[in-house]
C-alpha cells in the first residue's frame, strides 16, 4: 500500500493568513493526488484534484502543487469557512489511501 | 446534479453482516466507478472498495475477505456487505462516485459523496 503522510496534523491560524499543508507519499504517485475538505458532521468534498486542478466552484485562494512524492495545499488568505480538516488522497494505485488529516483551527 | 444516499441499519451485532445500499439520483449509474469509504468516529478515511457499473470490483486487501460490493443498474443503486463485523467496524460509511467516467478507477477522485451513515457494531 502507498502510505500518505500529512504535516502538520493540526494548525492554528487567523483569518487572512496564508497556510500550507504538506502531503508526502511513500512512493511516486505522479500527479495523482487529491485534496478534500471536511467540516464536522459532513462528508468530505474535493477541493483540488490531480495535484493542482481547482475543483469547479472552489475559491481561487485554494491552490495545489507537487508531483512524485511531495505535494502541498495552500490557502492564500484564510476565510472563516475554510476552518476544517483537510485530507490528501492518492489515486495512483489501489488500495486508494488517505493522509491522516490536518485540522485547521482558528487561532 | 447527481446525489447519493446511503441507507441501512444503524446498529449491527458483532459477528453479523453489515449491509448498506447507496441510491443514485439525478443521473445514471452507468459508465462510472462507485466507491465505499468509511471513517471511524474521530479518525481518518479508509477506502473500502469500488464497483464499475458493469459489475467488476476492487477492494482494500485489509477488508477483502469480508467485503462484497454489488450493483443493481435497474434500480440505480449499489450495495456493500461486510461480514463478521466487530467493534472496529463502527464508522460512518460513505458512498462516493469516481468523478471521471471510464473503464479505469485509477487517476480519479471522489465526487460527489453521500451524506454518510453511522453504523455502530454493538450487542
Amino acid at each position: 500500500d502507498i502510505q500518505m503522510t500529512q504535516s502538520p496534523s493540526s494548525l492554528s491560524a487567523s483569518v487572512g493568513d496564508r497556510v500550507t499543508i504538506t502531503c508526502r507519499a511513500s512512493q511516486s504517485i505522479s500527479s495523482y493526488l487529491n485534496w478534500y475538505q471536511q467540516k464536522p458532521g459532513k462528508a468530505p468534498k474535493v477541493v483540488i484534484h490531480v495535484a493542482s486542478t481547482l475543483q469547479s466552484g472552489v475559491p481561487s485562494r485554494f491552490s495545489g502543487s507537487g508531483s512524485g512524492t511531495d505535494f502541498t495545499l495552500t490557502i492564500s488568505s484564510l476565510q472563516p469557512e475554510d476552518f476544517a480538516t483537510y485530507y490528501c488522497q492518492q489515486s495512483f494505485s489501489t488500495p486508494f489511501t488517505f493522509g491522516q488529516g490536518t485540522k485547521l483551527q482558528i487561532k | 446534479q447527481v446525489q447519493l444516499q446511503e441507507s441501512g441499519p444503524g446498529l449491527v451485532k458483532p459477528s453479523e453482516t453489515l449491509s448498506l445500499t447507496c441510491t443514485v439520483s439525478g443521473g445514471s449509474i452507468s459508465n462510472y466507478y462507485w466507491n465505499w469509504i468509511r471513517q471511524p468516529p474521530g479518525k481518518g478515511l479508509e477506502w473500502i472498495g469500488s464497483i464499475y457499473y458493469s459489475g467488476s470490483t476492487n477492494s482494500n486487501p485489509s477488508l477483502r475477505s469480508r467485503v462484497t460490493i454489488s450493483v443493481d443498474t435497474s434500480k440505480n443503486r449499489f450495495s456493500l456487505k461486510l461480514n463478521s463485523v466487530t467493534a472496529a467496524d463502527t464508522a460512518v460509511y460513505y458512498c462516493a462516485r469516481g468523478a471521471i467516467p471510464g473503464a479505469t478507477g485509477l487517476y480519479n477522485w471522489f465526487d460527489p459523496w453521500g451524506q454518510g451513515t453511522l453504523v455502530t457494531v454493538s450487542s
